[in-house]
């Protein structure tokens, strides 16, 4: 039931362009996304909503197809921040009593280079 | 504005020893969760507390305990550690609101090693 993070890694010169993808094999309620620095706490950046929303933070944004029940995270322009390892949560329908419970995928370590 | 605040922020235990790792928050969240992170990995949900008064099992709750003392503090309790529960230990918090979903916000973390 964990969502399948793509790539595992990325390198990346500053200014260029990737994308991260999210699938789960479960029908999805919601998928957020967080960014860890080293050593550091998960930071939140956005959240999808099943209905194809996309979102923006930064020169970040995010997709969420909710037919092939997977998010897209495109880092566009980017910089010498954006590195850490981006991780997505998933949160299944059936929302309420459960409360936000999320299960996160492995990871996308991202390096950003000068 | 503290956030979520995790103690301690390290320790080390021996096999077989006890303890307790405490997580409060000054949001006014209703939902708390602890997850665990080892190396190289996501984060794996062991237990949560979907509101003051309940709390429910993640994916990993093998060994360990939980109490919500009250809407502020959500603890996580290992009675008896083995070597497999060295980990970084998150606290989290969120405000849950009918289809109007919220971020989870996380505490600094607990790294804890148990020889």
């Amino acid at each position: 039931q964990q969502p399948v993070q793509s790539p595992q890694a990325v390198i990346l010169r500053e200014g260029e362009d990737a994308v991260i993808n999210c699938s789960s094999s479960k029908a999805l309620y919601s998928v957020h996304w967080y960014r860890q620095k080293h050593g550091e706490a998960p930071v939140f950046l956005m959240i999808l909503l099943k209905g194809g929303e996309q979102k923006g933070h930064e020169k970040i944004s995010a997709s969420f197809n909710e037919k092939k029940q997977q998010s897209s995270l495109y880092l566009t322009a980017s910089q010498l921040s954006y590195s850490g390892t981006y991780f997505c949560g998933t949160e299944m329908p059936g929302w309420g009593a459960a409360g936000n419970k999320l299960t996160f995928g492995g990871g996308t370590r991202v390096l950003v280079k000068p | 504005n503290a956030g979520v605040t995790q103690t301690p922020k390290f320790q080390v235990l021996k096999t077989g020893q006890s303890m307790t790792l405490q997580c409060a928050q000054d949001m006014n969240h209703n939902s708390m969760y602890w997850y665990r992170q080892d190396p190289g990995m996501g984060l794996r949900l062991i237990y949560y507390s979907a509101s003051e008064g309940t709390t429910d099992k993640g994916e990993v709750p093998n060994g360990y305990n939980v109490s919500r003392l009250n809407k502020r503090e959500f603890s996580l309790r290992l009675e008896s550690a083995a070597p497999s529960q060295t980990s970084v230990y998150f606290c989290a918090s969120s405000e849950v609101r009918f289809r109007d979903n919220q971020p989870q916000h996380f505490g600094d973390g607990t790294r804890l090693s148990i020889l």
